[in-house]
């Protein structure tokens, strides 16, 4: 039962468009959702996180948006930037002691 | 500085020789969490442990072990290697359950 899902496996921008990261969920008790970067060779760093009692967080070019009616969750990241390049993971947490994390959206942000 | 490290980072190994992937945090963090990396597959809980002689499963346990005998460490055990056990492993630690902070990571070929 995956209960966090990234659907798209991969994203293509040019740089200094806006990347769109998207993810659903099926739990409707997390209590909090974060994205999590993640570069080639080195473990995930935290990026972005949001209440479940907020719709949106922003912190400089990164926005997450959460619409708990759709159990949905997006991460824009505007302009896109060579450097975002990288694999992006969803996760919610606080219903259980487990951390459930999405399978990971790899954008690549072409110069 | 602040940082949670594991070793080895990279290890070839036969199945069924025992094997233990150390993880330390210096941070004083209660939670701790060991998770593997697959294609397609994202970011998997092995076990989490939410303070000393405290550990409890993830969604992927099986062929696992680990312990919690100090609160900085928290190592992972594979007591008689698998080849589907080759993987990506990333140990992660937290005050909470909200913000990880991840080893780089150690890469495990069982032939």
């Amino acid at each position: 039962d995956q209960q966090v899902k990234q659907n798209s496996p991969s994203l293509s921008v040019q740089e200094g468009r806006i990347s769109i990261l998207n993810c659903d969920y099926t739990n409707s008790m997390f209590d909090y959702f974060l994205w999590y970067k993640k570069y080639p060779a080195e473990g995930p760093t935290f990026l972005i996180s949001i209440s479940s009692i907020k719709d949106k967080n922003e912190d400089g070019r990164f926005t997450v948006f959460l619409n708990k009616s759709a159990k949905h969750l997006s991460l824009h990241i505007v302009p896109s930037q060579p450097g975002d390049s990288a694999v992006y993971f969803c996760h919610g947490g606080g219903a259980t002691n487990k951390l459930i994390f999405g399978t990971g959206t790899l954008l690549a942000v072409q110069p | 500085e602040a940082q949670v490290t594991q070793n080895p980072r990279y290890l070839i190994t036969v199945t069924g020789k025992k094997l233990t992937v150390t993880c330390s945090q210096n941070m004083n963090h209660e939670y701790m969490s060991w998770y593997r990396q697959d294609p397609g597959l994202g970011l998997r809980q092995i076990y989490y442990s939410m303070n000393v002689e405290v550990t409890d499963k993830g969604d992927v346990p099986e062929g696992y072990k680990v312990s919690r005998k100090e609160k900085r460490n928290f190592p992972l055990i594979l007591e008689s290697p698998s080849p589907n056990q080759t993987s990506l492993y990333f140990c992660a630690s937290s005050t909470g359950q909200e913000t990880q902070y991840f080893g780089p990571g150690t890469r495990l070929l069982v032939l």
